[in-house]
């Protein structure tokens, strides 16, 4: 069964840092793609990061571009996404999602998600 | 960046209702579309990938159809475990990005 589980999220003040982690198990971790999709209070669903299965491409929405920094370690079946420059509008629940393959364009389908982790910034 | 507009942003139905959702993309993004339901205070759970193909154990009261930039959820006998919101997402091109959700509610 595949399962995916995020941990790293709490309360941090603005200009703060967090890193969120996303253990994958059920299936082989380095053949897929991997992302984080965020979802604020009482909002829709806002895609923020993708990587490539080995790590070698990645890919950033504006709203977190240069700050946000997404990476992989396949010998631990884990993705990061370190968070620096934390606002109050980054305040949400953070999901890791699995693309449905490696490659183009099953790497940006989602086929399945975590139960996510909530990040809170404000001071 | 493809914009996703969902129409309507919530709906009404009855048990046993057919529901239909639509999604209209601000370009042209061939079948390079999925639908995703979202129970409360859930995480989202993926339903429909390339416009009009069924995940894994989802039932086949589900369909997707389109092409293009028109397409359309249908749900063909709502049932209690269905009310929940429904979100399409593009992922033809970056920045992936979704569709402002449809609530489907008890009428």
């Amino acid at each position: 069964e595949v399962q995916l589980l995020e941990s790293g999220g709490g309360l941090v003040q603005p200009g703060g840092s967090l890193r969120l982690s996303c253990e994958a198990s059920g299936f082989t971790f380095s053949t897929y793609a991997m992302s984080w999709v965020r979802q604020a209070p009482g909002k829709g669903l806002e895609w923020v990061s993708i990587i490539s299965d080995n790590g070698g491409d990645t890919q950033y929405a504006d709203s977190v571009k240069g700050r946000f920094t997404i990476s992989r370690d396949n010998s631990k079946n884990t993705v990061y996404m370190q968070m620096n420059g934390l606002r109050a509008e980054d305040t949400a629940v953070y999901y890791c999602a699995k693309g449905s393959g490696g490659g183009y364009p099953q790497s940006r389908n989602f086929d399945c998600w975590g139960q996510g982790t909530l990040v809170t910034v404000s001071s | 960046d493809i914009q996703m507009t969902q129409s309507p942003s919530s709906l009404s139905a009855s048990v046993g209702d057919r529901v239909t959702i639509t999604c209209r993309a601000s370009q042209d993004i061939g079948n390079f579309l999925a639908w995703f339901q979202q129970r409360p205070g859930k995480a989202p759970k993926s339903l429909i990938y390339a416009a009009s193909s069924l995940q894994s154990g989802v039932p086949s009261k589900f369909s997707g159809s389109g092409s293009g930039t028109d397409f359309t959820l249908t749900i063909s006998s709502l049932q209690p475990e269905d009310f929940a919101t429904y979100y399409c997402q593009q992922y033809n091109s970056f920045p992936l990005t979704f569709g402002g959700g449809t609530k489907v509610e008890v009428k």
